[in-house]
């Protein structure tokens, strides 16, 4: 069963501080991997993508990828309230598919 | 461009009758997925397609369930009959190769079986 495990939260943290959402995936040879946002009653939109060891910065979000432990995280710096959503770690296997994990919410504190 | 368009937004309807669900992908992309989630099982991919072919519908949970993409810019998922463990949020999502793999989701259907 190629899997994409996620803490499920809520995770809360004060605002202006910095989120760490983390990811770990089974399957040793996916080679793309992607964070999504989801507001509550709306569909997930794409925030990072990366696709090799590492850090990849993006503004507020750095995502970082470590194959050998088959683990991806997402910071958020500078935390704000309109960060408060439900972060979905995806994962594209061998076989072609995305597979997301069921999500992290995370609950800024103003 | 108007994004991924699913009709309808909510359907409400009793158990054993036919429910259809609608998806207009983005113009110009040859890829489209159905999705479902539900709080129990997170995000689920059902089937997806690469210009109007199902290349995987391993996720397709039984017989009930059935997906057709007649042209690039329509899909449908159908349920026959529907039961109330089919409740959930239907998600079409849509996507470019040259976009490196960017994803964009519909608003999506939420579908209440009684």
């Amino acid at each position: 069963q190629k899997e994409v495990e996620q803490n499920s939260g809520p995770l809360s943290v004060p605002e202006g501080a910095i989120a760490s959402l983390n990811c770990t995936y089974s399957d040793r040879g996916s080679q793309s991997f992607f964070w999504y946002r989801q507001y509550s009653g709306k569909s997930p939109e794409l925030i990072m993508s990366i696709y090799s060891n590492g850090d990849k910065e993006d503004g507020r979000f750095t995502a970082q990828l470590n194959k050998a432990s088959q683990y991806v995280s997402l910071l958020i710096r500078d935390s704000q309230p309109s960060d408060s959503a439900t972060y979905l770690c995806a994962v594209k296997n061998r076989d072609d598919k995305i597979i997301f994990g069921k999500g992290t919410r995370l609950h800024i504190l103003p | 461009d108007a994004g991924v368009i699913q009709s309808p937004r909510h359907e409400v309807t009793e158990m054993g009758q036919e429910v259809t669900l609608r998806c207009k992908p983005i113009s110009g992309h040859n890829s489209l997925f159905w999705y479902r989630q539900t709080m129990m099982r997170g995000l689920e991919l059902l089937i997806y397609f690469n210009n109007n072919v199902p290349i995987d519908d391993s996720g397709m949970p039984e017989d009930r369930f059935s997906a057709k993409m007649p042209n690039a810019s329509f899909s449908t998922l159908k349920i026959q009959p529907s039961e109330p463990r089919d409740s959930a949020v239907y998600f079409c999502a849509s996507r470019s190769t040259s976009e490196e793999e960017t994803q964009y989701f519909g608003p999506g259907t939420r579908l209440l079986v009684l």
